[in-house]
């Protein structure tokens, strides 16, 4: 029962390079999210999507960019990495049942350092 | 803006103690509120709560909303060290039913 799956777990990137964080979930979940975590922090969302196809920005967009072809994956991708973008990232799922709401599971995260 | 506003920011107790964690929400489209432990990695799931007045328990953990103060509590009760961690509250829903969390509760429970 995999759930969420993140990847990688750890990287160092250098200032100005290019990543791809990515995330599936097999849970067929409709909604699916991008947070991170600075030190001593909670959680900020970046991005979500509610469906394939469908994605919109959280509260920190900027220096991300998301796409969704699938249900399945939700990637996101840093295109110029800033030492300011140095967090941990979390990817989730859940999927919103109607006229209810369901708890979101959560990948493992990925250690992202821009040096 | 939709916001969730978690009190204390931290917390230092001894074992035996009894804590109680709070989180206010302000959110539009209400569905539930959610509450998370954080230990070294990924947040797991403690509770959900969708209706005023009903307590969700497990074991020594306990909770319950309060719609009209828009609000939760989680107790905790005979606190141990495995309790040390990051409690975070959020709340289901906002225009596009997107999880608002706060900035959680950092517990520190002391031998």
């Amino acid at each position: 029962n995999a759930g969420v799956t993140q990847t990688p777990k750890f990287r160092i990137l250098k200032i100005g390079q290019s990543m791809t964080l990515q995330c599936a979930q097999d849970m067929n979940h409709n909604y699916m999210y991008w947070y991170r975590q600075d030190p001593g922090m909670g959680l900020k969302l970046i991005y979500y999507s509610v469906g394939a196809g469908i994605t919109d920005k959280g509260e920190v967009p900027n220096g991300y960019n998301v796409s969704r072809s699938t249900t399945e994956d939700f990637p996101l991708r840093l295109e110029l990495a800033a030492p300011s973008q140095t967090s941990v990232y979390f990817c989730a799922s859940s999927y919103p049942r109607t006229g209810g709401s369901t708890e979101a599971f959560f990948g493992q995260g990925t250690r992202l350092t821009v040096v | 803006e939709d916001k969730v506003v978690q009190s204390p920011l931290s917390l230092v107790v001894h074992e035996g103690d009894t804590v109680t964690l709070n989180c206010s929400y302000e959110v539009t489209n209400f569905r539930s509120l959610l509450w998370y432990k954080q230990e070294k990695k990924a947040p797991t799931f403690l509770f959900m709560l969708t209706s005023s007045g009903i307590e969700k328990k497990s074991g020594r953990l306990s909770s319950i909303l309060d719609k009209k103060e828009l609000s939760s509590i989680l107790n905790i009760t005979a606190t141990q060290t495995g309790d040390s961690a990051i409690y975070l509250c959020a709340a289901h829903g906002g225009s596009q039913g997107n999880l608002i969390f706060g900035k959680g509760t950092k517990l520190s429970v002391k031998p």
